[in-house]
């Protein structure tokens, strides 16, 4: 399965942009790009995926490189309500289509 | 109304019984999952179900048993409980099961904290 890298920690102010990265440089031409996100206590949550083009919806956006080997999921102004564990996945169509997630980035924010 | 509901929230039992957990999910979706988040908070897929069938099961021991009576319901079993099996469980649904296409989203449950002693 291809893997993902992210960053264990970030920080950030309430109402700042936040960027979240994550390197995938074994992708293949078939995964997409899938982002959750794990409140405290609580179930993942889906945030936003996509395959080649950025994606917008109403809770982020998503940055494809061009080569695809990394990707960036944007909070446009984060809130105090954002500060979760967030997950980038790579999903295996061609295979067994399942979810696997990695450690994640563990987003503080502060007032 | 809850989209993926699972029972019960919290259960602590001694080591060697035998204890379930119930999933429904009210979405319509085809698929069902139980995914097992460990201390250190390691999310990993246990098992998945499409309409009742096992589709994946992930060299999970023996003494886990899903069951899934119909397309919204899986249930976990397990037997001689161990230490090792304290952990919080996730289930999840999704629209589309194996070999689907890439844009299919999980809906997951609250989770239910297992705590062996």
């Amino acid at each position: 399965d291809a893997k993902t890298t992210q960053p264990n920690s970030m920080e950030s102010n309430e109402e700042e942009p936040v960027h979240l990265p994550c390197n995938h440089s074994t992708i293949s031409g078939t995964d997409y790009i899938h982002w959750y996100r794990q409140l405290p206590s609580q179930g993942p949550e889906y945030v936003i995926h996509g395959l080649t083009s950025n994606v917008n919806n109403r809770m982020a956006s998503l940055a494809i490189a061009e080569d695809r080997k990394s990707s960036t999921l944007i909070l446009h102004r984060a809130t105090l309500r954002d500060a979760a564990v967030y997950y980038c996945i790579l999903r295996d169509v061609q295979n067994t289509d399942k979810l696997i997630f990695g450690t994640g980035t563990r987003l503080q924010v502060f007032p | 109304d809850t989209a993926v509901s699972q029972t019960p929230k919290y259960l602590v039992t001694q080591m060697g019984n035998d204890k379930s957990i119930k999933c429904e999910q009210n979405l319509g979706h085809d698929t069902m999952y139980w995914y097992k988040q460990d201390s250190k908070k390691f999310l990993k897929i246990m098992f998945s179900y499409n309409n009742k069938e096992l589709i994946i099961n992930e060299t999970v021991p023996n003494r886990f048993s899903p069951k899934s009576p119909d397309k919204a319901h899986l249930n976990l079993h397990i037997n001689s409980l161990e230490l090792g099996d304290s952990a919080v469980y996730f289930c999840a649904s999704s629209q589309h099961g194996q070999r689907s296409s890439g844009a299919n989203v999980l809906t997951f449950g609250a989770g239910s904290r297992l705590t062996v002693l």
